[in-house]
């Protein structure tokens, strides 16, 4: 079965450089979020999509914007990097579409994001 | 505000043993609760899940009961294996708003189970 994909997977930025993480949900879910994993840390949601519009927002820096798109997939921009940003960046999609009528939220492989 | 408090870890079992991780939660109205595993250098993948209070979930000889006087959710396995060495997150889901629905997740469990 398809599952969630994320792109890149690992990605090394200097200070105050900007970063662009890729999510691709399953197949006709229409709902994405984006959470923050810090080292030894539980993730912290930063943001959500639903049908291409902002759905709720956390913890997420002004630094930080995203956007889902027509095809549902969706980018987290992130500028001005800070060596704190290094965390592992994980999206997840819920169905909608599909007939998932369920609140299970599928999880991607994470981007792993080292600020040096 | 919604909060999952989850046992201190690591926590580290022979093989065959019995496991128990406990977590409880805080929430207004009735979330509903998941465990999700991360195995190393991989995602999260979810375990298990109830949705309402008695609910049962059960998944790879792995079950929680959603407790609602208790406010809990603990994990249970009954003859833990070294492939079961992860971490372990409990979440709560709630969300009234179509699309808004968040995961919020206690602060982990790392397991370990020796041969």
């Amino acid at each position: 079965a398809a599952g969630v994909i994320q792109s890149p997977r690992h990605l090394i930025k200097e200070k105050r450089e900007t970063a662009t993480l890729k999510c691709y949900p399953i197949p006709r879910h229409d709902t994405v979020y984006w959470y923050q994993q810090g080292p030894g840390q539980d993730p912290q949601f930063l943001i959500s999509f639903y049908e291409k519009m902002q759905s709720d927002k956390g913890s997420i820096p002004d630094r930080f914007s995203a956007q889902q798109f027509s095809d549902y997939h969706s980018e987290l921009n992130m500028s001005s990097l800070e060596l704190g940003d290094s965390a592992l960046y994980f999206c997840a999609s819920r169905g909608g579409l599909a007939g998932d009528s369920t609140d299970t939220q599928y999880f991607g492989p994470g981007t792993r994001l080292t600020v040096l | 505000g919604n909060s999952v408090t989850q046992m201190e870890g690591p926590v580290t079992l022979s093989e065959e043993a019995f496991l128990t991780i406990n977590c409880t939660y805080t929430a207004t109205g009735y979330p509903s609760l998941f465990w999700y595993v991360q195995y190393p250098g991989e995602g999260l993948q979810l375990l298990l899940k109830a949705t309402k209070a008695d609910d049962k979930g059960s998944n790879k000889g792995f079950e929680a009961t959603y407790r609602k006087e208790t406010t809990s959710f603990h994990l249970e396995k009954g003859s833990v294996q070294v492939s079961d060495s992860a971490v372990y997150f409990c979440a709560l889901r709630w969300g009234p708003i179509q699309g808004a629905q968040k995961l919020v997740f206690g602060q982990g469990t790392r397991l370990t189970i020796n041969p």
